[in-house]
Parts: structure tokens; C-alpha cells; sequence
């Protein structure tokens, strides 16, 4: 039962350094999100893609680029990573958009310096 | 704007109180609301969801929330709180009405229930 599975859990970067988050899912779930959790801030979603083949902007892609590789697979990439990228990374998945409460992985913990 | 607001940061209460963790939202539309609970380290667990008929619902752990459409509140409630429930818990609400799937959540309100 492993769900959502991220990759890396943690990192460390330097500024204008890239890097590239991966997630999968077993569920066999349509759409996948990217969010990231900042305090007093709640989640805020980055990029999000309601079926394989398509992606779509959320309220703060600024910096970021997705890709769904197949249905199981949607990575996140920072092509030049800022301080202001430093935050807790959530994938998460559900089976569609509508009713279907989301279903999150552990996180990944990024730093830029 | 379509929004939704936990006013509270944090919820103190003693074990074996009920305790309330509040959700209001704004809306142009119907929505799908739901509660979700983080514990440290951890991602998010879906605790519960509104999608339409009873305002009442039920979910884990004993938890339920009551849906206000004239208040536009979905109030997250536990008879009885446990230790073990301290935790970081999110409202969200996701609208119908030019709805392209996004996911809209709350702050955060933090439980703590001390023994």
C-alpha cells in the first residue's frame, strides 16, 4: 500500500541550482497535484494535472515547471532555485477532480541557500 | 474571490472536552468541503467531506463537521478530544461552478489537547 511516493525527502541547494521533485502513485488515480506548505500559509497549490497529457497552472507556478509522464508519474522541476523556494513539497493525487478528496504523500523538504 | 479562512491558529482544550475547529469559506457557488489532518513530519489525512444532503458528516477518528450554508461554515467537531489528536488540521473547499478542479485550503489551525 504505498500510496504517494516522493522523491527526494530532503534537499539542500544553492541558489540558481535545479533540481527536480518526483512523485508516483499506485491508485491508478486521473489527476495529480503539486502543493507547497509554507507557515501561517496552508498549502498552496503549484501545478496540477487533471488527466495524462495535461497540466495547468495553480496559484503559484512562478518558478516552477511540471511534467505527468505517464498516468503514475508527475514531477515538479526548479530550473533555478531561489530562497523563496525553500518550503515543504506535497504531491498528492485523486481519482478526479470534483468530489474525490486528495490523497497526499510524506513530503519532500527542500532548502535553497 | 473564492476563499476559505480558519480564524483561529490555535485550539486549546482539555482531554475529554469537545472541542470545534472553525472553517468558514466564500463562495459563488456550491462546494465540496473537506477537513484534513496533519501530524508532524507527516502529510496531509482526509478526515472528512461535504458534498451535498445531511449537513451533518461523520469521518475518522470520531471526528464530524457540520455544513452552514447561510453561514458558509464547515465547522470541524469531536465530542470528546484525545491527546493523540493534537495535530495541524486544514479546511478545504473545492467550488463547482467554474470549477477547474483546484483544491482551495484554509491556514491551518493547530489543536493541542493536554492531558
Amino acid at each position: 500500500n504505498a500510496g504517494v511516493t516522493q522523491t527526494p525527502k530532503f534537499q539542500v541547494l544553492k541558489t540558481g541550482q535545479s533540481m527536480t521533485l518526483q512523485c508516483a502513485q499506485d491508485m491508478n488515480h486521473n489527476s495529480m497535484y503539486w502543493y507547497r506548505q509554507d507557515p501561517g500559509m496552508g498549502l498552496r497549490l503549484i501545478y496540477y494535472s487533471a488527466s495524462e497529457g495535461t497540466t495547468d497552472k495553480g496559484e503559484v507556478p512562478n518558478g516552477y515547471n511540471v511534467s505527468r509522464l505517464n498516468k503514475r508519474e508527475f514531477s515538479l522541476r526548479l530550473e533555478s532555485a531561489a530562497p523563496s523556494q525553500t518550503s515543504v513539497y506535497f504531491c498528492a493525487s485523486s481519482v478526479r477532480q470534483g468530489p474525490g478528496e486528495l490523497f497526499f504523500g510524506e513530503g519532500s523538504r527542500l532548502t535553497v541557500l | 474571490a473564492q476563499s476559505v479562512a480558519q480564524p483561529e491558529d490555535q485550539v486549546n482544550v482539555a482531554e475529554g472536552n469537545p472541542l470545534t475547529v472553525k472553517c468558514t469559506y466564500s463562495v459563488s457557488g456550491n462546494p465540496y468541503l473537506f477537513w484534513y489532518v496533519q501530524y508532524p513530519n507527516r502529510g496531509l489525512q482526509f478526515l472528512l467531506k461535504y458534498i451535498t444532503g445531511d449537513n451533518l458528516v461523520k469521518g475518522s477518528y470520531g471526528f464530524e463537521a457540520e455544513f452552514n450554508k447561510s453561514q458558509t461554515s464547515f465547522h470541524l467537531k469531536k465530542p470528546s478530544a484525545l491527546v493523540s489528536d493534537s495535530a495541524l488540521y486544514f479546511c478545504a473547499v473545492r467550488f463547482l461552478s467554474g470549477n477547474t478542479g483546484k483544491l482551495i485550503f484554509g491556514q491551518g489551525t493547530t489543536l493541542q489537547v493536554k492531558p
